[in-house]
């Protein structure tokens, strides 16, 4: 498809369960982001990519996040030992090179820790 | 530091009247980049517009109209004649370093026939 996809749409995991999400980016984008948006807020980063150098990781909120794109297109976040804090929905932007600075959004995966 | 408010949590309006969801942006940078977006229930960001600081110029796309005031630090957006299709969160985001986006937390708009 055109647009960034993200899998599974859905997800529950019982506190303590590690997880893995996906996301394909825009075939080329160079840029990967990804980002987690608790019910009702906006969006908060939590890291980037350029090509598969994660150059940002500010915003990953402890140690039970990791986050990698071994080959420069396909990303995943892993989630260790979930904590029922960690439901949220988790978001994958891609953008382009260059001065196109506008992100395009995935569809996010629903994350539901028991 | 940098931030976004995005005062309004929620607008409600009826078909055909005109909304403006007020953003305030905070940044130390000279130059820097805005951004609107759009979620539809569906859940996905759809991007909407994006302006740099130095152009001040309003834009009109359709029923669509933004309006940037640095002496103001606002980043306005009017929807004219609203429609029921308009009924979303709409996040204003504000560029960070490495090209993050700082979001602020939204105003959910609903229109109602």
């Amino acid at each position: 498809g055109a647009g960034v996809s993200q899998s599974p749409r859905y997800k529950v995991a019982k506190r303590g369960q590690d997880v893995a999400l996906r996301c394909d980016p825009i075939s080329g984008h160079v840029s990967l982001f990804w980002y987690q948006q608790a019910l009702g807020q906006g969006p908060e980063f939590l890291t980037y990519f350029q090509n598969e150098a994660q150059l940002d990781k500010s915003g990953l909120p402890s140690d039970r996040f990791f986050a990698e794109r071994p080959e420069g297109s396909v990303s995943t976040l892993k989630i260790q030992r979930t904590q029922q804090e960690d439901s949220a929905v988790y978001l994958c932007a891609s953008r382009a090179s260059g001065t196109s600075y506008e992100q395009y959004f995935g569809p996010g995966t629903r994350l539901t820790v028991t | 530091a940098q931030k976004v408010t995005q005062a309004q949590t929620e607008i409600s309006v009826v078909e055909k009247e005109d909304v403006t969801l007020d953003c305030v942006y905070e940044t130390r940078d000279t130059t820097y980049y805005l951004f609107w977006y759009k979620q539809p229930p569906s859940g996905e960001l759809v991007f909407l517009i994006r302006r740099n600081s130095f152009d001040e110029q309003n834009e009109i796309s359709g029923r669509y109209s933004w309006n940037f005031q640095k002496s103001t630090s606002s980043f306005n957006f009017t929807i004219t004649a609203s429609q029921v299709v308009d009924s979303a969160v709409y996040f204003c985001a504000l560029r960070g370093g490495y090209n993050k986006l700082i979001f602020g937390a939204g105003t959910r708009l609903a229109v109602h026939p």
